[in-house]
Order: C-alpha cells, then sequence, then structure tokens
C-alpha cells in the first residue's frame, strides 16, 4: 500500500496569511506515461462530506476559488491557500489513486489564529 | 447535477452484515468508478472499495474478506455489503463517483452512519 504523510497535523493562521499543507507518498505516483501525478486534495467542513478542490496534483475543480494551490511532483506534494479566509476553516486530505488501496493522509486542520 | 444518496440502517448488530446502497440521480451511473469510503467520528478517511460497471471490483486488503460491491445500472445503485461486522466498523459511510473515469472523487453523498452495537 502506498501511505500517505500529512504535515501538520494542525496549523493556525491569521486571515490573509498563506497556509501551507505537505504530503509525502511512500512511493511515487507519477505515471511516466501519461506525466500525470495521481493526488488529489479535498477539504471537510464540519458535519459534511469532503470536498475535491485539486486533483492531478495541480488541477484545481470547477468552482475552487484560484487561492487553493496544489504543486509538486513524485512523491512531495503541497496544498497553498495563498490568502486564509474565514471560510476556509477545515480538514485537508490529500489522497493518492495510483494505485488500489487508495489511500489518504491522515489530515490536516486549518483554523484562524 | 448528479446527486448521491446512501441509504440503509443505521445500526447493526455485532457479527451481521452491513448493507448500503448508493443511488445515483442526475447523470449516468455507467463510464464512472464508484467508492465506497469510510470514516470514523473524529478520524480520518479509509477507502473501502469500488467498481467500475461491468469490470471487477477492487476491495481494501484490510476488508478483502468481507466485502463485496455490485452495481444494478437499471436502478443506478451501487450496493456495499460489509460482514461480520464490529464496533470498529462503526463510521459514517460515504459513497463517491471517480471524476473524469478516474479514481478522484469528484462527487460525495452525504452520508450515512451506521453503528454497530448490540
Amino acid at each position: 500500500d502506498i501511505v500517505m504523510t500529512q504535515s501538520p497535523d494542525s496549523l493556525a493562521m491569521s486571515l490573509g496569511e498563506r497556509a501551507t499543507i505537505t504530503c509525502k507518498s511512500s512511493q511515487n505516483v507519477l505515471y511516466d506515461s501519461t506525466n500525470r501525478n495521481y493526488l488529489a486534495w479535498y477539504q471537510q467542513k464540519p458535519g459534511q462530506p469532503p470536498k475535491l478542490l485539486i486533483y492531478w496534483a495541480s488541477t484545481r475543480e470547477s468552482g475552487v476559488p484560484d487561492r487553493f494551490i496544489g504543486s509538486g511532483s513524485g512523491t512531495d506534494f503541497t496544498l497553498t491557500i495563498s490568502s486564509l479566509q474565514a471560510e476556509d476553516v477545515a480538514v485537508y486530505y490529500c489522497q493518492q489513486y495510483y494505485s488500489v488501496p487508495l489511500t489518504f493522509g491522515g489530515g490536516t486542520k486549518v483554523e484562524i489564529k | 447535477q448528479v446527486q448521491l444518496q446512501e441509504s440503509g440502517p443505521g445500526l447493526v448488530k455485532p457479527s451481521e452484515t452491513l448493507s448500503l446502497t448508493c443511488t445515483v440521480s442526475g447523470d449516468s451511473i455507467t463510464s464512472y468508478y464508484w467508492s465506497w469510503i469510510r470514516q470514523p467520528a473524529g478520524k480520518g478517511l479509509e477507502w473501502i472499495g469500488r467498481m467500475y460497471n461491468g469490470g471487477s471490483p477492487n476491495y481494501n486488503p484490510s476488508l478483502k474478506s468481507r466485502v463485496s460491491m455490485s452495481v444494478d445500472t437499471s436502478k443506478k445503485q451501487v450496493s456495499l455489503t460489509l460482514t461480520s461486522v464490529t464496533a470498529a466498523d462503526t463510521a459514517v459511510y460515504y459513497c463517491t463517483r471517480g471524476g473524469g473515469g478516474y479514481d478522484y472523487s469528484d462527487r460525495w453523498g452525504q452520508g450515512i452512519l451506521v453503528t454497530v452495537s448490540s
């Protein structure tokens, strides 16, 4: 199984600040023949199902604000919220869909300081 | 706009079988992967398995001996069965659709809380 490790477990930033979450996979999730990273990011607010933010490591889902930026390749990935807003308070998960079983990181809780 | 709705019993006794159904509306059920994902209260996400219409399912090895999934295209439903449940199977169970024919989950149901207790 590919193990996904997120850090930090939680972070508290002021409104307008940049928040950065990292995700490391235990194996490469870049598929050579397509040059695509099989890595997604989700946002989960309390009492709601997760919501897809980013797929292919850096492609924003339709309707997702452009302050959410996904980057990275191979085994190291980052989700950046360029200017933290109150509505961004949530838990964020990375997921690899390179191979089954699909696996998730442990989550990063983002709060406002 | 595609919608997914999970249904089934909210309470299952230990050692019995958990059966859930996901009903899809607003879009075709074919040409997509359909996954079940669960989340114990206050914890992270665990992928249970996936199905592609007409294909063989894939299951999480941690559950493989107890889980099965099926797709009924006429009813536009995806089903999950988990046998011999224990308290460790208590969780919110989500049905999801794989986006663009791949496995990232672009649509999620609201989830159904299943409690295993006598």
